[in-house]
């Protein structure tokens, strides 16, 4: 167990359809990470948060959104969903913000991730 | 795309060392070797990571050459339930907030 957690486990959902996924860090972690793992990309970065701003940003769609809240626990907002979108999503989170930290700080413990179905 | 090349599959007996390559010929000087492995389709899991020097932790030892243009990641005593994909990263000291996996080795440790 990483200690940090997603929810939720499963969605099924519609083309056309939105969904927020939601992400809680391990405790003192302040950065959160989403990737996305599809049957044919592999494992792709999304995005990056850390203490409430954006950080670094990946292969993420315009249709696709994020924000880290005060308490530091995470959203991905996916909208106008396709079928394309049915993905492994996984969320990480380390203590540091990337750049520059000891590297130590900036390992990034991954969650179980949320599997989209989009129908 | 990944900076880093390692071979699709490989095959382990239970019990006996996994020996796993990576090859990574153009990491620059403050570029970190990274491992992950990710079991079925749960979350990847951090193994170990290492700048020039070997490095050994509970999990596994990582050994890169002198010339760091490649590594190893070795499970010394493999069990079935170290069957995984493993991913090789390579990851900058200056902007090391995405992490470019590949396709990975997908190790299968056989009784």
């Amino acid at each position: 167990d990483s200690g940090v957690t997603q929810t939720p486990k499963h969605l099924i959902t519609a083309t056309g359809q939105r969904v927020t996924l939601r992400c809680s860090p391990r405790s003192g972690d302040l950065s959160v990470y989403w990737y996305q793992q599809s049957l044919d990309q592999g494992l792709q970065f999304l995005i990056q948060y850390y203490n409430g701003e954006e950080r670094a940003k990946g292969n993420i769609l315009e249709r696709f959104s994020a924000q880290q809240f005060p308490d530091l626990h995470s959203e991905l907002n996916l909208s106008s969903l396709e079928l394309g979108d049915s993905a492994l999503y996984f969320c990480a989170s380390s203590v540091g913000g990337g750049s520059g930290s000891a590297p130590f700080y900036n390992e990034q413990f991954f969650g179980p991730g949320t599997r989209l179905t989009v129908l | 795309d990944a900076k880093t090349t390692q071979p699709p599959s490989m095959d382990c007996a239970e019990g006996r060392a996994a020996n796993l390559p990576c090859n990574h010929s153009t990491i620059s000087g403050n570029e970190y070797v990274y491992w992950y492995r990710q079991i079925h389709s749960q979350g990847p899991q951090y193994i170990i990571h290492g700048l020039k020097n070997n490095e050994t932790n509970e999990m596994a030892s990582l050994i890169i050459t002198e010339d760091r243009k490649s590594s190893t990641l070795i499970l010394p005593h493999a069990t079935l339930r170290d069957t995984a994909v493993y991913y090789c990263i390579v990851r900058s000291y200056y902007n090391n907030n995405d992490m470019r996996f590949g396709a990975g080795t997908r190790l299968t440790v056989k009784p």
